[in-house]
């Protein structure tokens, strides 16, 4: 069974502040990826990655950072929160067959910035 | 690009009722269709996925088959439960896609008993 977690859960932080969201996954799958999902949007690609050492932008990758320092984790960083910011965040790992890729999600972490 | 499209943002129903998620997609190749769907204060999950033209998915009494011709894929279900309660999304993959999956903006389900 696929297990990605993430950390923390909840986070309620500052605007201007630092904050990092990290994702763990032991599936041992070659990609990682950052979503947001807010009402009326659906998830949202902000940052990939195909590997330890590499990242991707997506589709909404201004203002975040991305670090995936070894196949099992892959962090998420906004070096200066903003209150548009506030979300929810999920990561997913997953690989690619021959015809398709698959994502295994994690349960999300909440974040308010004030 | 790659895009999916659901028509219906919120779908409310009574238990029993027959229920119909309308999902189109556009793709430059020949993709893999999915229906995922996310439980309160879960990640989402994949329900099920279909490769071909006239493949039928299915899982937990929900069904979408694949029109390649109409290119949709709506999800149905004969009888929905309350727990069936849920935000389902349809996504696509292809080969030219990078590893990535293009997700509709997804489908609220609210069944009441």
């Amino acid at each position: 069974e696929a297990a990605v977690t993430q950390s923390p859960r909840n986070k309620v932080a500052v605007t201007g502040g630092k904050v990092t969201l990290s994702c763990n996954q032991t599936n041992n799958h070659n990609n990682m990826y950052w979503y947001r999902q807010d009402t009326g949007h659906g998830l949202r690609l902000i940052h990939y990655s195909y590997g330890a050492g590499s990242t991707e932008k997506g589709d909404i990758p201004d203002g975040y950072k991305a670090s995936r320092p070894s196949q099992e984790n892959f962090s998420l960083i906004l070096e200066l929160a903003t209150p548009s910011q506030t979300s929810v965040y999920f990561c997913a790992s997953g690989d690619a067959g021959p015809d398709y890729a698959e994502q295994f999600f994690g349960p999300g972490t909440r974040l308010t910035v004030l | 690009g790659d895009s999916v499209t659901q028509t219906e943002g919120q779908v409310a129903l009574s238990e029993e009722d027959f229920l119909t998620i309308h999902c189109n997609y556009s793709a430059s190749g020949y993709p893999t269709l999915f229906w995922y769907v996310q439980y309160p204060g879960e990640g989402p999950q994949l329900l099920f996925r279909a490769s071909r033209d006239k493949e039928k998915g299915s899982s937990r009494g929900f069904e979408a088959t694949y029109d390649k011709g109409t290119t949709s894929f709506h999800l149905r279900k004969a009888s929905v439960q309350e727990s069936d309660s849920a935000v389902y999304y349809c996504a696509l993959s292809d080969r030219g896609s990078n590893n990535r999956i293009f997700f509709g903006d997804g489908t609220q389900l609210v069944v009441k008993p």
